[in-house]
Order: structure tokens, then C-alpha cells, then sequence
């Protein structure tokens, strides 16, 4: 499969602990997008990369979320101190430049 | 705020019958806008890219069209198949470029068989 993969699909964890999810996308892509979505909404821009730069953060993106795409390749979304507000879908997406993006199937968290 | 806009939120048609949505977004730093079919448990699967105003563009029985000078697109499905159960995003580049995109809530379509 050449697609965009997300590990894990899903994740339980208590209110106030870590988690990372990873995110690898299409080879040749150079940019790669990380998205959350809550019920009854669209996905909401987070943050994206190009290569291993990290160009934009949204305002979402509190203290508490760190992203990382170290050599350019897989990226990293960790949420420390986890809430119970951060129960969401995370979805990667890739795409060469100035072209669509193709996504993966998503992270469902639920922060207990 | 970027508010774009999907109608209805969600809609239930028979099998067989023809259906159409509605994407509306702000005109201003439009740059392309994007059509993607997310079915439960998948990835969202992109249908359709357009850019220029009065675009349309075709996929099997699946339409699209744009117009960006008053700011929305039409998406069309002709003759209703149950494999068309999804949720139907549109998702403008409001940034003056292919970077993030904006999404509004989606259209859950559900065909009954």
C-alpha cells in the first residue's frame, strides 16, 4: 500500500497523560499536513511541513501539541497532559507542492 | 474567521435518484478548492481539484462545478448508488496557495438501497 498510513487507529488514555501518533506519508511527497476533527465538524488545520521544516501552526495548536518531522519523511503529533477537549480524529495528509493532498485514515482519540 | 459552508448537513435519497450540494466560501484569496468523499472507517478520498472560475469537472457519475467570483461550487450525483454513502467535503485553499486547506462540515449522504 502506497497511500498515506497513521498508526495507531485508535487510542484510549486517561486525562493528563501523553500521547504520540505517527503519521507517514506518500514517498515523494515534501509536504505533509496534520488535521483534527471533532463530531459534527469539518477537519481543522493544525500545522504543516514542508520537508522537515515546519512552516505554519494554527492557533489550535496550544502549548501542550508538539509536531515533528525530523528527516523529512514520518511525522510525529505528540499531546502531553492530555484533556478531555483533545477527543478527536488527527488526520495526516501528504502532497508534492502546489498540489492536492491525499490523506490517511486518521488517529481517533479519546482522552478518558 | 474563513467560514465555509456545506448544505444540507445531511441528506437521505433513494437508490436511483439524482442529488446535488452546496459549498459556499469567502471569493477573497481564493486559490483552488477541492472536493473529498470520506466514507466511515476510510481515508478521505479526493474527487475533485478546480481552480478557475466556471470550471466543471466529471468522474463517472459525479460532477463538480465552481464559481469563484460569488464564492461556491455545486457537487452532483447522478442516479444514486448506495457505494455513494459518504460524507461529501469541500475544502478551499483560502491562502493564496496549495497550502492548508479549509474545510467546511460536510454533507453525510446516505442512499437507501
Amino acid at each position: 500500500d502506497t497511500g498515506v498510513s497513521q498508526d495507531p487507529r485508535h487510542k484510549i488514555t486517561k486525562r493528563g497523560q501523553n500521547v504520540t501518533f505517527r503519521c507517514d506519508p506518500i514517498s515523494e511527497h515534501n509536504r505533509l499536513y496534520w488535521y483534527r476533527q471533532t463530531l459534527g465538524q469539518g477537519p481543522e488545520f493544525l500545522t504543516y511541513f514542508q520537508n522537515e521544516a515546519q512552516l505554519e501552526k494554527s492557533r489550535l495548536l496550544s502549548d501542550r501539541f508538539s509536531a515533528e518531522r525530523p528527516k523529512g519523511s514520518f511525522s510525529t503529533l505528540e499531546i502531553q497532559r492530555t484533556e478531555q477537549g483533545d477527543s478527536a480524529m488527527y488526520l495526516c495528509a501528504s502532497s508534492p507542492p502546489q498540489e492536492t493532498q491525499y490523506f490517511g485514515p486518521g488517529t481517533r482519540l479519546l482522552v478518558l | 474567521i474563513l467560514n465555509v459552508e456545506q448544505s444540507p448537513q445531511s441528506l437521505h435519497v433513494q437508490e436511483g435518484d439524482s442529488t446535488n450540494f452546496t459549498c459556499s466560501f469567502p471569493s477573497s484569496n481564493f486559490y483552488a478548492l477541492h472536493w473529498y468523499r470520506w466514507e466511515t472507517a476510510k481515508s478521505p478520498e479526493a474527487l475533485f481539484v478546480m481552480t478557475l472560475n466556471g470550471d466543471e469537472k466529471k468522474k463517472g457519475r459525479i460532477s463538480a462545478t465552481l464559481n469563484t467570483k460569488e464564492g461556491y461550487s455545486y457537487l452532483y450525483i447522478k442516479g444514486s448508488q448506495p457505494e455513494d454513502s459518504a460524507t461529501y467535503l469541500c475544502a478551499p485553499n483560502l491562502s493564496g496557495g496549495y497550502q492548508k486547506v479549509t474545510f467546511g462540515t460536510g454533507t453525510k449522504l446516505q442512499v437507501i438501497p
